[in-house]
């Protein structure tokens, strides 16, 4: 298996432009979730799904971030507009869920700059 | 409510030398518990977990972690380390049976000197 892909890897922009992230899930994984990275606030979750439906998004900062699953092999974390503030790393994971835990698979990140 | 506390935010050790990096947690019920590291510039791997039976659990690169659930703590231990794992560690707990999402603690990052 390919893993978690995210696409793009590197992304820069400017202010107040609309940024869209994307990931791929592991094929027959049906949780994806959302992360940001930065030094000041550590891994933080932004959203996750299950099964396509999004269950938690209380991590999301602000009317600005939406996110969308519209099937089982593809979602995206949009920013509309973008601010120097979102620059960050972005990671899509899934996970396998059933009734016990099950680990989950990190992609290798979308790092996006906005100037 | 779950969290996750790593006191320590930089870990350094010479080469060959013993580490340990601790994680602490706080749950009302039971918890699956998990080391995942990221080396630089890439996303996190599951390093070793914690779901039940035995409370020592082992890495295939030499990592061990102990589940003790009076202290609520679930530290990683290294007996000698490489250079190799330079690194940033995450601890991370979820609630048991049936929790689909993690929370990570801070991280904490390891840099091991020639």
């Amino acid at each position: 298996d390919a893993g978690v892909i995210q696409s793009p890897r590197h992304e820069v922009t400017e202010m107040g432009q609309e940024v869209t992230l994307r990931c791929k899930p592991i094929s027959g994984h049906n949780s994806l979730f959302w992360y940001r990275q930065t030094m000041m606030r550590g891994l933080e979750l932004l959203i996750y799904f299950n099964n396509n439906v999004p269950i938690d998004d209380s991590g999301m900062p602000e009317d600005r971030f939406s996110a969308k699953m519209p099937n089982a092999s593809f979602s995206t974390l949009k920013i509309q507009p973008s601010e120097p503030r979102d620059s960050a790393v972005y990671f899509c994971a899934s996970s396998l869920w059933t009734s016990g835990h099950n680990e989950q698979f990190f992609g290798p990140g979308t790092r996006l700059t906005v100037l | 409510a779950q969290s996750v506390t790593q006191l320590d935010s930089q870990v350094p050790v010479f080469e060959e030398a013993p580490v340990e990096l601790r994680c602490n947690y706080s749950s009302s019920v039971s918890v699956y518990l998990f080391w995942y590291v990221q080396y630089p510039n890439q996303g996190l791997q599951l390093l070793l977990k914690y779901l039940s039976g035995s409370t020592l659990v082992e890495s295939i690169n030499g990592f061990e972690a102990e589940f003790n659930k009076s202290q609520t703590s679930f530290h990683l231990r290294k007996p000698s380390v490489h250079i190799s794992d330079t690194a940033e560690y995450f601890c991370a707990v979820s609630e048991s049976p049936g929790a689909n999402n993690l929370f990570f603690g801070t991280g904490t990052r390891l840099t091991v000197i020639p």
